[in-house]
């Protein structure tokens, strides 16, 4: 297994246009979760899903963010209607849980949007 | 008050010195992360702790459970730990982590 990936590792848009992202994570793994982070700052928690339920959403995550894991492996992170202040790395993280205790979560190599 | 706090928040030292990150938080918790961010990369997990030491070639990470603290320690430093390195925190009654802010390491040569 090769871990977490993501796709795109970078990805320059112009303001009002949509993107989409992808996170593949490690294949057993049940959990996966979305984090923001901006320059210079730490992540921040966006989302976060258990196999394909969306269980936990941020305030972040403004109705112009959408989340989806429609079958429970891989998901996608949506914006749209683009801002420059969404310009951030969009970071992916799986873990897997039997029991809802506390399980180590693996991080992708992220995905680096700008916003122009 | 940030919930996980990191100190310093930069440091600068010359190639072979002995480093300490420490992190401090106020929420009770089920393990504690360390991770590594080169600039413009991705995350690395170095550890993850719940109690007392680990060691991982020159990384050692431990933990006070009881005083609520946590410290990196990088022996013989080399230029390409140069990095920022994040403490976060994750408890069972809330899947996400908690993050620090950052500890952004350069090593001189």
């Amino acid at each position: 297994d090769t871990g977490v990936s993501q796709d795109p590792r970078h990805k320059i848009t112009k303001r009002g246009q949509n993107v989409t992202f992808r996170c593949d994570p490690i294949s057993e793994h049940n959990r996966l979760y979305w984090y923001r982070q901006t320059l210079g700052q730490g992540p921040e928690f966006l989302t976060y899903f258990q196999n394909e339920a969306q269980l936990e959403k941020s305030r972040l995550l403004s109705d112009r963010f959408s989340a989806e894991r429609p079958k429970g492996s891989f998901s996608t992170l949506e914006i749209q209607r683009t801002e420059q202040g969404d310009s951030a790395m969009y970071l992916c993280a799986s873990s897997f849980s039997a029991g809802g205790l506390y399980n180590e979560q693996f991080f992708g190599p992220g995905t680096r949007l700008t916003v122009l | 008050k940030n919930e996980v706090e990191q100190s310093p928040q930069n440091l600068t030292a010359q190639e072979g010195e002995f480093i300490t990150i420490n992190c401090s938080y106020s929420v009770g918790i089920s393990a504690l992360h360390w991770l590594q961010q080169h600039p413009g990369g991705g995350i690395v997990s170095l550890f993850m702790l719940s109690s007392g030491k680990k060691k991982h070639g020159r990384l050692i990470a431990t933990i006070n459970i009881q005083e609520k603290h946590s410290s990196l320690h990088i022996t013989a430093s080399h230029p390409r730990d140069s990095a920022v390195y994040i403490c976060a925190v994750g408890m069972d009654s809330n899947y996400q982590l908690i993050w620090g802010a950052g500890t952004k390491l350069i090593i001189k040569p």
